[in-house]
């Protein structure tokens, strides 16, 4: 079993959707939960993390971690063509431990 | 934008060719990595190190050799390429000081090989 499960897309929506972007993962000692955004012909870069279960709001992105179920999510609000990219989640057991990511999602933003 | 670098960005080359990938950071990190990355697929760790003479093998097995005999550089080796390592070549680096371990990617570099 894939320790971090995304469904790999491709997500088409209209210009000011809301996107939910999910991933499941195996091990119950992951504490950090990262999202990851990677932009065509460029690396990722991480765009926000929570620790433990919760939310955790930035701007028009919001990241939600529920541990009992072993879930992650990401909601982009008001998506712009700009949030067009993949995004990854990843996970780490301590905030120093190696990451180990997901497969990425596909999202493209119509305008 | 992370500062760091990886050349040759496209790389097509014949089967049994050796290679360097090579990658630089000037923000000081102590850790750096390199992850290969297939379509569809998640980014696979094949070395890392923790400082300067330090390498280690990554889950995913490879063929590779990397070294870093400077913090700032972590070229990575093909000796001789197969078909089977057309991939996308991603490096990282990230600070041990930081509170969390947050990967910083270059661009990648995309190798073909026929």
């Amino acid at each position: 079993q894939k320790e971090v499960e995304q469904d790999p897309g491709p997500l088409s929506v209209p210009e000011g959707a809301i996107v939910s972007l999910n991933c499941t993962y195996s091990n119950s000692a992951f504490q950090y939960f990262m999202w990851y955004r990677q932009y065509s012909r460029k690396g990722p870069e991480l765009l926000m993390y929570t620790y433990s279960s919760g939310n955790k709001e930035d701007g028009r992105f919001t990241a939600q971690v529920d541990k009992s179920s072993k879930y992650i999510s990401l909601f982009i609000r008001d998506s712009q063509p700009s949030d067009s990219a993949t995004y990854l989640c990843a996970v780490m057991k301590t905030s120093y431990d190696k990451v180990i990511f997901g497969p990425g999602t596909s999202l493209s933003v119509i305008p | 934008e992370a500062d760091i670098y990886q050349t040759p960005r496209y790389l097509v080359i014949g089967t049994g060719k050796k290679i360097t990938l090579e990658c630089s950071q000037t923000m000081g990190h102590d850790k750096m990595y390199w992850y290969q990355q297939d379509p569809g697929m998640e980014l696979h760790l094949i070395h890392y190190s923790y400082g300067v003479n330090s390498t280690e093998k990554g889950d995913l097995s490879s063929e590779s050799t990397v070294s870093r005999i400077r913090t700032e550089h972590f070229p990575l080796t093909l000796e001789s390429a197969r078909p089977s390592h057309t991939s996308q070549y991603l490096c990282a680096s990230s600070d041990r000081d930081r509170g969390l371990n947050e990967q910083f990617f270059g661009p990648g570099t995309r190798l073909t090989v026929l």
